[in-house]
């Protein structure tokens, strides 16, 4: 089953305005994890965040994470037509085996209007 | 550039043909990943593996065959595919196996369209 959905589907904002996805999950976990996809492209790690861990900044993001709300975060500032782009949540599992597995929401697909 | 890349980028197939895809990591990482990216829903993960080793195999259909011959290298061999089976096909790669919670690196991805 899926488990992290990111909140909202869709999200258009003007150039230096700040941006703000939500991402959800239903079991525990050890750490959530931020990527981000350009159209047709491979998937690149923005941030991790462990479960002992309330916020995390790096640049210009900034996460969030309330495990008792099992929810996330992530705040873009002064945004940047770059900046458009999806963006996943992801949340390990174990899957057995000492396995671990990342599971991936749909996405907050992200546009930056210049 | 993440380390990781994937060819064909782009590949066109009809259901009876056979065609495989690769992927290679310059990283020096322990563990490999396939996943299919379908439009509108999440990320699937496919197959995984740890030192060469096939540990997971999320219920995938055997006309999607993986071969690692190697840590660097990962193949998904593709064979009587179906129309439903186009998507966007991703590999990653993570450090020190899928046994850690750790952050993933992924190649560019092959967008296949089977006829």
């Amino acid at each position: 089953s899926q488990q992290g959905e990111e909140d909202p589907q869709a999200l258009s904002i003007q150039e230096g305005e700040n941006a703000t996805m939500n991402c959800s999950y239903k079991t525990s976990i050890n750490n959530l994890q931020w990527y981000r996809q350009n159209s047709g492209r491979g998937l690149v790690h923005l941030i991790l965040i462990r479960s002992n861990e309330r916020e995390k900044h790096s640049g210009r993001l900034r996460v969030t994470l309330d495990t008792s709300k099992k929810s996330s975060s992530l705040l873009i500032t002064a945004s940047r037509a770059a900046d458009t782009a999806s963006y996943f949540c992801a949340t390990d599992a174990d899957s057995g085996a000492g396995s671990y597995q990342l599971t991936f929401g749909k996405g907050t697909k992200l546009s930056v209007i210049p | 550039e993440t380390g990781v890349t994937q060819t064909p980028r782009h590949l066109v197939m009809g259901m009876t043909n056979k065609k495989s895809l690769k992927c290679e990591q310059h990283l020096g990482h322990n563990a490999m990943y396939w996943y299919k990216q379908s439009a509108k829903k999440p990320l699937e993960l496919m197959f995984v593996y740890n030192f060469k080793e096939q540990t997971e195999n999320n219920s995938v259909p055997s006309r999607f065959s993986p071969e690692c011959p190697n840590s660097s290298h990962l193949f998904l061999h593709l064979h009587t595919l179906q129309p439903e089976d186009s998507a966007l096909y991703l590999c990653a790669s993570s450090p020190l196996g899928s046994g850690t919670q750790e952050t993933q690196y992924f190649g560019p991805g092959t967008r296949l369209l089977v006829l």
